[in-house]
């Protein structure tokens, strides 16, 4: 069976604009989670889906950064007028339900703001 | 709010010897305890887990103990191999909990 799949894998965008991450999680993984992971560093999370609500976004760390989840499957993250300190790889990562089971991880967008 | 520290952030062994990386936790509500190994352009994949009922568990030729009192938890990796090279991470969750709190990782190099 297919794992978590994100697009792009990469991503260049000049500073000012406006981008869109994908994640398609597994089929049937009814919780969606978005991190994201700088040079380096841990992985900070952003935002928590249940189905298609979000109950906890309290890592997004600006207005400019939202999600949205449809049908119970896609997210998209969208980050409007990037800046700099935006460049990081965003990964998404699904599990069966919530809390306490494995997350699976998708490969990652490598996002560059330039 | 749960607060994870994982020692050492750098970790280089030769081929063949032991590695053991550490994580002490804050909220002594979590209860689930899962580490992630990250290859270079992939992401994390967990490759074991221990939960608060039990205090080690091994697969192969990894393991994970886990000591509630002290609120830590460790990884031990033997007979370490090249393709043990990776980035990993502890995180801990707590039993209502959605969210994991991630380690800062620790990079581990196996020389051949």
């Amino acid at each position: 069976g297919a794992g978590v799949s994100q697009s792009p894998s990469n991503k260049v965008t000049e500073k000012g604009k406006d981008v869109e991450l994908r994640c398609d999680p597994i089929s049937g993984h009814t919780a969606l989670y978005w991190y994201r992971q700088s040079l380096g560093q841990g992985l900070e999370f952003l935002i928590y889906f249940q189905g298609n609500s979000a109950p906890d976004k309290s890592g997004l760390p600006s207005d400019r950064f939202s999600a949205e989840r449809t049908g119970g499957s896609v997210s998209t993250l969208t980050i409007q007028r990037t800046q700099q300190e935006d460049s990081a790889v965003y990964l998404c990562a699904s599990s069966l339900n919530r809390g306490g089971n494995e997350q699976f991880f998708g490969p990652g967008t490598r996002l560059t703001v330039l | 709010g749960e607060n994870v520290e994982q020692h050492p952030s750098t970790l280089s062994v030769q081929e063949g010897d032991s590695a053991v990386i550490k994580c002490t936790y804050s909220d002594s509500a979590s209860n689930y305890f899962p580490w992630y190994k990250q290859e270079l352009g992939k992401g994390p994949q967990l490759i074991i887990d221990i939960r608060s009922n039990v205090g080690e568990k091994k697969d192969q030729r990894i393991a994970v103990t886990l000591n509630k009192t002290a609120k830590h938890f460790s990884l031990h990796i033997t007979e370490t191999q090249p393709e043990d090279s990776a980035v990993y991470f502890c995180a801990a969750l707590p039993l209502l909990g959605y969210i994991p709190t991630f380690g800062r990782g620790t990079s581990l190099i196996v020389h051949p």
